[in-house]
């Protein structure tokens, strides 16, 4: 069975830093195409960033230079190190997981809430 | 980068049919495929349609999707509206590795 478990996330002051982390099981993370998903309380979903099979790392203009998205392989874990955060930032993470770029986001973790707050 | 945009909600009865709409901002709807999402309160989302109108096993044929270029939009339709599709729905397409999503529509079934 498939599984994605987010964690990291936590109240943290605004030019802080935050890790989160997304446990995979179920199957190989580095033979897919992963991505991070964010949403804010009562808002849609935003596509923040996406690392490829051979480790091509994409962000979304509104984190690019402040996020860094890495995969552990040993580990089957994928990660986001978020820099420079911005209460605009405050949302819950998931991570999910697709075959392809054409294809759609096929597994979804539960998500982690980041809270960027004084 | 182009933006897919989406009523804010839809409502219609039990037993009725209801198409959502996504409309894409520039280039054209059939360059890249349109996903659509349905997310629960308090879940995360789940495939109902992939590659404009393929149904993910597990997805009633009450659900379909398809895609008009002279409205350079997508659409999902449900029909047969029971109360358990009361939910937000979201559309997706890409722009290389890019993920674009709608803004999302909620469907009331009352």
């Amino acid at each position: 069975e498939v599984q994605l478990v987010e964690s990291g996330g936590g109240l943290v002051q605004p030019g802080g830093s935050l890790r989160l982390s997304c446990a995979a099981s179920g199957f190989t993370l580095s033979r897919y195409d992963m991505h991070w998903v964010r949403q804010a309380t009562g808002k849609g979903l935003e596509w923040v960033s996406g690392i490829g099979t051979a480790g091509e790392s994409y962000y979304s203009g509104s984190v690019k230079g402040r996020f860094t998205i890495s995969r552990e392989d040993a580990k089957n874990s994928l990660y986001l190190q978020m820099n420079s955060l911005r209460a605009g930032d405050t949302a819950v993470y998931y991570c999910a997981r697709a075959s392809s770029s054409s294809l759609p986001f096929d597994d979804w973790g539960q998500g982690t809430l980041v809270t960027v707050s004084s | 980068n182009f933006m897919l945009t989406q009523p804010h909600s839809v409502s219609e009865s039990p037993g009725k049919t209801v198409t959502i709409s996504c409309t894409r901002s520039s280039g054209s709807i059939a360059s890249n495929y349109v996903q659509w999402y349905q997310q629960r309160p308090g879940s995360s989302p789940t495939t109902v349609i992939y590659d404009d109108n393929q149904r993910p096993s597990g997805v009633p044929d009450r659900f379909s999707g398809s895609i008009d270029t002279s409205s350079n939009s997508a659409s999902l339709t449900i029909s047969g509206l029971k109360t358990e599709d009361e939910a937000d729905y979201y559309c997706q397409s890409y722009d290389s590795f890019s993920r674009v999503f709608g803004g999302g529509t909620k469907l009331t079934v009352l």
